[in-house]
């Protein structure tokens, strides 16, 4: 079964404080990890994928094979980066399999 | 470049009523995906086309069907609407497996429907 775990439903920092948005996965083959963010009236966009191993915004995740994780981090927060963020999943077929996702809060 | 669209934005139906929801894919996407959303979670895989088949389905029961145009825009139907299906509803396009880095899925707004 596939599945993807988002711990935290709520996460609240200040502004230049680092921030780690934790996710672990289920699947027993080599997934390929997405996040995905939804800023305020806007659509779910990619934000990106651990295939790339790119940078977006400021933000890195890291696969951990062997933690079945995927965690998403940012050193320093900034106030824009408040969204809702959901890790995904994209096993054998073509279906991505979303967490329930994390309201990110950066306080001024 | 045009982004994907849905239409409508918002629909309230009845109960036992029957709903079709449209998607326009990206420009040069051949491949759409449905997804719902309920409140308060994650979206939900409801089945995918690729060039006007099906291509996979998650545990939505039959009364949820599809369909791909020849120019790749989807429908989504649904039966016998029920009260647990009031949610949002997303498509995503994407260029198809069979591409290198093809299995990037472009969201569109999403359809906000809601059954009383």
């Amino acid at each position: 079964a596939q599945r993807v775990t988002q711990p935290e439903k709520l996460l609240s920092v200040f502004k230049g404080a680092p921030v780690e948005l934790k996710c672990n996965y289920s699947y027993s083959g080599s997934p390929e990890l997405f996040w995905y963010v939804q800023y305020s009236r806007q659509r779910l966009q990619l934000l990106l994928r651990h295939i790339s191993r790119e940078s977006i915004k400021g933000f890195t995740a890291d696969l951990n094979k062997g933690e079945t994780s995927f965690h998403l981090k940012k050193p320093f927060a900034q106030e824009e980066d408040s969204a809702m963020y959901y890790c995904a999943l994209q096993g054998g077929s073509e279906k991505l399999v979303f967490g329930k996702g994390t309201k990110l809060t950066v306080n001024p | 470049e045009t982004g994907v669209t849905q239409s409508p934005t918002h629909l309230i139906k009845t109960r036992g009523q029957q709903v079709t929801l449209r998607c326009s894919s990206q420009s040069g996407h051949n491949t759409v995906s449905w997804y719902q959303q309920a409140l308060g979670q994650g979206p939900q895989f409801i089945f995918q086309y690729y060039r006007e088949e099906e291509n996979g389905r998650g545990n939505f029961p039959p009364r949820f069907s599809g369909l791909q145009f020849p120019n790749y825009s989807s429908e989504l139907n649904v039966n016998a609407l029920e009260l647990d299906d009031s949610a949002l509803y997303l498509c995503a396009s994407s260029l198809g497996a069979r591409v290198r880095g093809g299995r990037e899925q472009y969201f569109g707004p999403g359809t906000r429907l809601t059954v009383t």
